[in-house]
């Protein structure tokens, strides 16, 4: 069974910064494309960034320069660290394993949620 | 940059109707078009891909068709569960993923 735990969402600063964690089991976060997805409170979804199994890595517009996805392949999880953030960076978090082409998740974990307020 | 736009916004039906959504995309790029369901509190679920093609686990009420820049979700006889909020997404070039702003179906 493939379980994905994202961890390391908060309640944090404009201007500050976060890592989250996505802890993957049951599938090797290095041999498939993941991904990160949010949802601001109330919201539809956005796409963030995703990596490909080979290492590119993708950004949405409104984080590029700003967040970095990377994966560390020893402890099979997925990271999202995010740098400068923004009150409109309020979201929950989700990362997602892919395996059907063109999508950004077949398997998804249960959210993150970051705040972004003073 | 690629826009989805889904309709209705929303569509209020009965147990057991027809339900059919709509996603239309600005440009004609892939016809990598997939569908996800999302119920309140929860994840998304993946159900189609490449348009047409169910996910795993998906029961065939389901099912997906278009291409070009007009793709349509059907689920033929509504069953309670069915009743959330759907999204399309689609993949482009640079590569990006974009997402529709969603359809909630919901009971009439």
């Amino acid at each position: 069974e493939v379980q994905l735990v994202e961890s390391g969402g908060g309640l944090i600063q404009p201007g500050g910064s976060l890592r989250l964690s996505c802890a993957a089991s049951g599938f090797t976060v290095n041999s498939n494309y993941m991904s990160w997805v949010r949802q601001a409170p109330g919201k539809g979804l956005e796409w963030v960034s995703l990596i490909y199994s080979g290492g590119a890595t993708y950004y949405a517009d409104s984080v590029e320069g700003r967040f970095t996805i990377s994966r560390d392949n020893s402890k099979n999880t997925l990271y999202l660290q995010m740098n400068s953030l923004r009150a409109e960076d309020t979201a929950v978090y989700y990362c997602a394993g892919i395996v059907s082409a063109g999508t950004v998740g077949d398997y998804w974990g249960q959210g993150t949620l970051v705040t972004v307020s003073s | 940059e690629i826009v989805l736009t889904q309709s209705p916004g929303t569509l209020s039906l009965s147990p057991g109707e027809r339900a059919t959504l709509s996603c239309r995309a600005s440009q004609s790029l892939t016809n990598y078009l997939a569908w996800y369901q999302q119920k309140p509190g929860q994840a998304p679920r993946l159900l189609i891909y490449g348009a047409s093609s169910r996910a795993t686990g998906i029961p065939d009420r389901f099912s997906g068709s278009g291409s070009g820049t007009d793709f349509t979700l059907t689920i033929s006889r509504l069953e309670p569960e069915d009743f959330a909020v759907y999204y399309c997404q689609l993949y482009g070039s640079s590569p990006s993923w974009t997402f529709g702003q969603g359809t909630k179906v919901d009971i009439k």
